[in-house]
C-alpha cells in the first residue's frame, strides 16, 4: 500500500542554520504531497503541498519539491528560527484509492536552538 | 473562532469505561476525519465520515471503537470498555470536499486511561 518514510529525528541544529528533513513515498499512482507542522500542544497545520512532478511548494521560507525520479519531497529551509521548533509530518493523498485520507510518515522532531 | 473544535481537551478513564470525543469542524465543512497519534508515532487514520455517513473505516479497531457524523451536531469518537492501550491524543480534521489532502485540524483529545 501506499506509505511515507521520514528521517527519524531528533534534528537539533542552532538558529539560522540550513534546514534538510527527508522524506521518501511509495504509491501505486500519482499522489499530492504534503507537509504538516505540528507545535507543542497543538493539532497540525498544513505548511505546504505539490500536486504533480516537479512543483515546488513553497511557504514560510520552507521549500519542497516533487521529485517522481526518486519519489522523494524533502524540506528544506535555508536559515531555521526558534520558532520553527516543531514536528514536521510528510504526506500524501492518493485521489484514486483512499477516499482523500491523508497518509502520514512518522514525523521528525526539530528543535532549534538560539 | 471558526476553526474545528474538539472537545474536550483531555480526558481521563479508568480501565472499562467509555470515552467520548466530539467534533465540530469547521463551518462549511462537511467531511470529517479521525486520525490517532499514539506517543513518539505518527497519525494513523482511523475513520472517514460525511454528514450521517461513514465512508471508510479502515483505520479503526474491529471492536469498541465506533464514529458518527449524525445530521444535527458534532462528529463522535466513542471508546467503549476504554484500556491503557487507547491513551493516546485524537485528531479530528475536516474539509469542505473529499479527496483534496488539505485538511484543517483541531487541537486534539488527549486521552488517559489509568
Amino acid at each position: 500500500g501506499d506509505s511515507v518514510t521520514q528521517m527519524e529525528g531528533p534534528v537539533t541544529l542552532s538558529e539560522e542554520a540550513f534546514l534538510t528533513i527527508n522524506c521518501t513515498y511509495t504509491a501505486t499512482g500519482y499522489p499530492s504531497l504534503f507537509w504538516y507542522v505540528q507545535y507543542p500542544g497543538e493539532g497540525l497545520q498544513l505548511l505546504l503541498k505539490a500536486t504533480k512532478a516537479d512543483d515546488k511548494g513553497s511557504n514560510k521560507g520552507f521549500e519542497a519539491t516533487y521529485r517522481k525520479e526518486t519519489t522523494s519531497f524533502h524540506l528544506e529551509k535555508g536559515s531555521v528560527q526558534v520558532s520553527d521548533s516543531a514536528v514536521y509530518f510528510c504526506a500524501l493523498v492518493y485521489y484514486g484509492g483512499s477516499q482523500g485520507n491523508l497518509i502520514f510518515g512518522k514525523g521528525t522532531k526539530l528543535s532549534v536552538k538560539p | 473562532n471558526a476553526g474545528v473544535m474538539q472537545n474536550p481537551r483531555h480526558l481521563v478513564r479508568r480501565r472499562g469505561q467509555e470515552a467520548r470525543l466530539r467534533c465540530s469542524p469547521m463551518k462549511g465543512h462537511s467531511h470529517v476525519y479521525w486520525y490517532r497519534q499514539l506517543p513518539e508515532e505518527g497519525l494513523k487514520f482511523m475513520v472517514y465520515l460525511q454528514k450521517e455517513n461513514i465512508i471508510d473505516e479502515s483505520g479503526m479497531p474491529k471492536e469498541r471503537f465506533s464514529a458518527e457524523f449524525p445530521k444535527e451536531g458534532p462528529s463522535i469518537l466513542r471508546i467503549q470498555q476504554v484500556v491503557r492501550g487507547d491513551s493516546a491524543a485524537y485528531f479530528c480534521a475536516s474539509s469542505p470536499s473529499r479527496a483534496t489532502g488539505e485538511l484543517f485540524f483541531g487541537e486534539g483529545s488527549r486521552l488517559t486511561v489509568l
